[in-house]
């Protein structure tokens, strides 16, 4: 079956990068599909940061976009974050997802698989 | 950027009975609205896509209706393991993804 996994330190210094690795088993990221991350502070709610599609092409929450990057490794079937200038407010669980595109989960891009995730913590 | 509202924060239901979670968009999203179920120290897990389409492996008793800006989720009958938050998301003309600030059903 399809798992995500995702690996990473957990712990970050404030102004730093926060970079997190989604790798994926079981399917193919070459052979479709969009590959999300979504994040959820202690005791909160769930908010996108952005999506990538296996063709390359990224997708970011406005609100975040200036800090975010997202790339994907097909060689090594996984797909990468990085968040620039990190404070404490980016402390949370880090999701990595598989989001459906046009031609998957009927044409809609709801998130059908997700991996554990990974707590990352923004302190000195 | 769309924003998702749910209600109520939380919802005391007691087992066996029908619990009703709504989810208001402050445009319209068609159909393309998801629910998640998220259980502590767990990710969140795909119930309903498409507003009404049961994702593979989730029990009868979870159904979803509405189209535009007004959703539902229904759980039939509440189980045990039923006890959750719930969230929505849609996916209208994105980015960006938008989720709703989540329902908690606990027990009465």
């Amino acid at each position: 079956q399809v798992q995500l996994q995702e690996s990473g330190p957990g712990l970050v210094k404030p102004s730093e990068t926060l970079s997190l690795t989604c790798a994926v088993s079981g399917y193919s990221i070459s052979s479709g599909y969009y590959w999300g991350w979504i994040r959820q502070p202690p005791g909160k709610g769930l908010e996108w940061i952005g999506s990538i599609y296996h063709s390359g092409s990224t997708y970011y929450n406005p609100s975040l976009k200036s800090r975010v990057t997202i790339s994907v490794d097909t060689s090594k079937n996984q797909f990468s974050l990085k968040l620039s200038s990190v404070t404490a407010a980016d402390t949370a669980v880090y999701y990595c997802a598989r989001q459906g595109d046009g031609y998957n989960l009927g044409g809609h891009d709801a998130f059908d698989i997700w991996g554990q995730g990974t707590m990352v913590t923004v302190s000195s | 950027e769309i924003v998702m509202t749910q209600s109520p924060a939380t919802l005391s239901v007691s087992p066996g009975e029908r619990a009703t979670l709504s989810c208001r968009a402050s445009q319209s999203v068609s159909s393309n609205l998801a629910w998640y179920q998220q259980k502590p120290g767990q990710a969140p897990r795909l119930l309903i896509y498409g507003a009404s389409t049961r994702a593979t492996g989730i029990p009868a008793r979870f159904s979803g209706s509405g189209s535009g800006t007004e959703f539902t989720l229904t759980i039939s009958s509440l189980q045990s393991e039923d006890f959750a938050v719930y969230y929505c998301q849609q996916y209208n003309n994105w980015p960006p993804v938008t989720f709703g600030q989540g329902t908690k059903v606990e027990i009465k």
